[in-house]
């Protein structure tokens, strides 16, 4: 069964700190990964996506690595800033979606 | 298309009621996701669809909840007669076959059992 762990559980920073956000999971099977951004109370925003033969990915200020072999992922947030606080999932896909528990971050000014 | 929708956005209701929820998916796709999500908790998976054919259904579902997809469009989600611990985010996901180019979710439906 497939499990996906999230690290840290929550993080606290001021703005403008480059960030790391370590996912990994059990089963290196997997069809891709993809990360996701949940504001309080609201659905999930897609935030980028690798597809298993790609080793990363970018959109802005966020770069996103896959390690299949490893069952390992990063999300590195350039340059942060407070509209960045939100939840983050990690998420895998084999046939369906398996999610981690989120980092939740906070970025004061 | 404007993406997933979810219909109602909240619902509250006494325990022992049966809720309804709505999710339209993106047209073009033809897998359609439920996943329930707790406070502080990852979405967990409920059930999937390809088409109008369920094809897994989580070891989790009690059978107070039952979900439809009938024309292979939109699908309903129901609980039956309600309890406290039902209380939760209802998210509805819908994708391309596998997934591979990626879910869209929708905004979710806040339930609420008093």
């Amino acid at each position: 069964k497939q499990e996906v762990t999230q690290i840290p559980a929550a993080l606290s920073v001021p703005e403008g700190e480059n960030l790391v956000l370590n996912c990994s999971f059990t089963d290196s099977a997997i069809y891709n990964l993809q990360w996701f951004r949940q504001d309080p109370g609201k659905g999930l925003t897609s935030l980028l996506l690798i597809q298993s033969s790609q080793r990363e990915q970018t959109s802005g200020r966020l770069n996103a690595s896959l390690d299949k072999s490893s069952g390992r992922s990063t999300l590195y947030i350039a340059a942060s800033q407070p509209g960045d606080s939100a939840t983050y999932l990690c998420a895998v896909t084999e046939g369906r979606l398996y999610f981690g528990r989120g980092t939740q971050l906070t970025v004061w000014p | 298309d404007t993406g997933v929708s979810q219909d109602p956005r909240h619902k509250i209701t006494k325990r022992g009621q049966n809720v309804t929820f709505r999710c339209d998916p993106i047209s073009e796709h033809n897998r359609l996701y439920w996943y329930r999500q707790t406070l502080g908790q990852g979405p967990e998976f409920l059930t999937y669809f390809q088409n109008e054919a369920q094809l897994e259904k989580s070891r989790l579902l009690s059978d107070r909840f039952s979900a439809e997809r009938p024309k292979g469009s939109f699908s309903t989600l129901e609980i039956q007669r309600t309890e406290q611990g039902d209380s939760a985010m209802y998210l509805c996901a819908s994708s391309l076959e596998t997934g591979y180019y990626g879910y869209t979710f929708g905004s979710g439906t806040r339930l609420t059992v008093v």
